[in-house]
Parts: C-alpha cells; sequence; structure tokens
C-alpha cells in the first residue's frame, strides 16, 4: 500500500530565501507524481507534474525533481514570496487511476 | 484554462439527510474521481469513474455513497443517509486519457452534517 509523506510539515522563511520541500513514498512503482498548492478553504492548484520517466519539471520559479529508485521527490522554490504563502501537497499515482497524498508542507514567507 | 466547476461550495445538512454534490469535469476528460478531506487531515479518494462505471473505490466508499454522470456533462456524488463524521471538503476531478495526465481538482464543496 502507497504511503506518502511529507517533510516538514510546517516552514516559515522570510522573503526572498530559496526553499525546498520534500516528499517520500513507499512503492517505488509510480506513474506520475503530481504537486499541488492548497490555500486554506480552498481547492487543489496543480502546480507541476512529473511523468516516472522524467526526472524533473520547471514552471516559473518552481522546480520539482523524482528519484523513484529512492522514493522521493522535491519542490524547490527560488526567491520566495509572501504570496506562496500556501499548504503544498504532493501525491503519487500508482498502478490505479488515484492518488495517493501526502498531508502537506504548511509554508509560511513573512515579508 | 479548463476548469472543474463543484457546486454548491458549501453546504449544511441535518444527520441523515441525503445530499448530492455536483461536479462538471473538463469536457474532453475521461476520467472522473472524487475525493474528500476531512478538516486537518489528509485528501484520500473515494471513487473513481470511467466509461460510465465505477473503475475503482476505496474502503470509505460504502454502500451510502453513489455516483452518477445523468448526461455528457455533469457527474455526481450522493450520499444517501449523511453521518456527522462525513463533514468534510469533497473535491472533484477529472484526468485525461491515460496515466500521463495530471488532474484538475475542482475548489471543492464544504458539506457540514450537524
Amino acid at each position: 500500500k502507497q504511503e506518502v509523506t511529507q517533510i516538514p510539515a510546517a516552514l516559515s522563511v522570510p522573503e526572498g530565501e530559496n526553499l525546498v520541500l520534500n516528499c517520500s513514498f513507499t512503492d517505488s512503482a509510480i506513474y506520475n507524481l503530481q504537486w499541488f498548492r492548497q490555500d486554506p478553504g480552498k481547492g487543489l492548484t496543480s502546480l507541476l507534474l512529473i511523468q516516472s520517466s522524467q526526472r524533473e519539471q520547471t514552471s516559473g520559479r518552481l522546480n520539482a525533481s523524482l528519484d523513484k529508485s529512492s522514493g522521493r521527490s522535491t519542490l524547490y522554490i527560488a526567491a520566495s514570496q509572501p504570496g506562496d504563502s500556501a499548504t503544498y501537497l504532493c501525491a503519487a499515482q500508482g498502478g490505479s487511476e488515484k492518488l495517493v497524498f501526502g498531508k502537506g508542507t504548511k509554508l509560511t514567507v513573512n515579508p | 484554462e479548463p476548469e472543474v466547476t463543484q457546486t454548491p461550495s458549501h453546504q449544511v445538512t441535518q444527520m441523515g439527510q441525503e445530499v448530492i454534490l455536483r461536479c462538471v469535469p473538463i469536457s474532453n476528460h475521461l476520467y472522473f474521481y472524487w475525493y474528500r478531506q476531512i478538516l486537518g487531515q489528509k485528501v484520500e479518494f473515494l471513487v473513481s469513474f470511467y466509461n460510465n462505471e465505477i473503475s475503482e473505490k476505496s474502503e470509505i466508499f460504502d454502500d451510502q455513497f453513489s455516483v452518477e454522470r445523468p448526461d455528457g456533462s455533469n457527474f455526481t456524488l450522493k450520499i444517501r443517509s449523511t453521518k456527522l463524521e462525513d463533514s468534510a471538503m469533497y473535491f472533484c476531478a477529472s484526468s485525461g486519457q491515460g496515466t500521463d495526465y495530471g488532474y484538475t481538482f475542482g475548489s471543492g464543496t464544504r458539506l457540514t452534517v450537524v
């Protein structure tokens, strides 16, 4: 059974700092891994999708990497801004269509 | 950019009542899903739907739950007799064909059972 863990659970940084969010998964037989952003009481906004054949994806200040063999993914945020404050979720898609989510990292970027 | 639309955004219902949560997936997507998130907990899978039938469901998705695609655009989740523990945010999602496509989630329906 796939388990997804995210560390740290919460992170507070000053504006402008580069930061890394970590995601680990127990079953390396995944088809893809997706990172989402969730604002309080809101839905899930897709940030990046990494397919199993890929090692990383970039969108603007965001870069996500995937290492299937070690069961890890990281989300790198460059030059963080207060508007980046949100909870970041990673989710792994395995042999079925369903996504298995981590509990998220709550990020606070202080001005 | 195409969106998944969910209605209502918030629903309050009395315990034992039936509720129907509605979703309009992205028009050319083939896979449809319901997930839920109890306050402070992980987002968890309920059910996936493909080709007009359930393709997978979790242990949570018991006989109290059902899904339907009544026409070419809507996708609904019905809870027959709500319990207090059904209070959660319910998310609808859709994806394109195959596992090469990511999910697009709706903004959710917050269900409160009193």
